[in-house]
């Protein structure tokens, strides 16, 4: 069955440091997509990254980089250079990417981040 | 673009009225999906369709029903409200289901309590 873990229902950062958030996943399809989104207080889903279950490298969009270790099922992700900004829930969430799932997202129940100055 | 638009922003329902969550997409994607968020948790599927005409049930359909007759409209039906209902609604659309640079984007959300 596919599922999505988050152990840390709360983290703090030092501004200007580095974290990670954690999740692990689960399913039996070979060709799925992983995402972290971010949700700050104000309640709107920004997308944050992406990792194919193919893809070679861990993927990075500017500050953010995913983690990606298949064997252990696992999509951390990391921020570098932590801003009061950073505060926000992000919640990671799995794409089965076969026609028959219909592209749905399965998530995590997210991780509170708190930047402090 | 406006990218995906919802309306209501907010509502109040009593207990056993109805109503209609619009959704509406102006990317010309293929894929619509409806979520909702209970406080503290992360989303869940309520439905979703690969294209008009065509929807399907996912992880937490009671309650609801949905519609797709044009590419850009995706309506979630809420029939004889209940305060189980009292939730965040996000509607959400993607090109395709697959592959890098086609991620989900969401709309603002619903806010919707059931007294």
């Amino acid at each position: 069955a596919q599922k999505i873990t988050q152990t840390q229902p709360g983290m703090f950062v030092q501004e200007k440091e580095a974290v990670t958030l954690d999740c692990t996943y689960d399913t039996s399809d070979p060709s799925y997509g992983l995402f972290w989104y971010k949700q700050p207080s104000s309640g709107e889903m920004i997308f944050l990254i992406y990792q194919g279950s193919y893809d070679q490298q861990n993927a990075t969009e500017g500050r953010y980089s995913l983690n990606f270790q298949k064997a252990r099922k696992s999509a951390n992700l990391v921020i570098s250079a932590s801003q009061l900004g950073d505060s926000a829930m992000y919640f990671c969430a799995m794409r089965e990417e076969n026609y028959n799932q219909g592209g749905k997202l399965i998530f995590g129940q997210g991780t509170e981040l708190s930047v402090k100055p | 673009n406006a990218g995906v638009t919802q309306t209501p922003k907010f509502r109040i329902l009593k207990i056993g009225q109805s109503m209609t969550l619009q959704c509406t997409q102006d990317m010309n994607h293929n894929y619509m999906y409806w979520y909702r968020q209970d406080p503290g948790m992360g989303l869940k599927l309520i439905y979703y369709s690969v294209g008009a005409g065509i929807t399907d049930k996912g992880e937490v359909p009671n309650g609801y029903n949905v519609s797709r007759s044009t590419t850009e409209d995706f309506p979630l039906r809420l029939e004889l409200a209940a305060p189980s209902q009292t939730s965040v609604y996000f509607c959400a659309s993607s090109y395709l289901l697959a592959g890098r640079n086609n991620e989900q984007f969401f709309g603002p959300g619903t806010r919707l309590t059931v007294l």
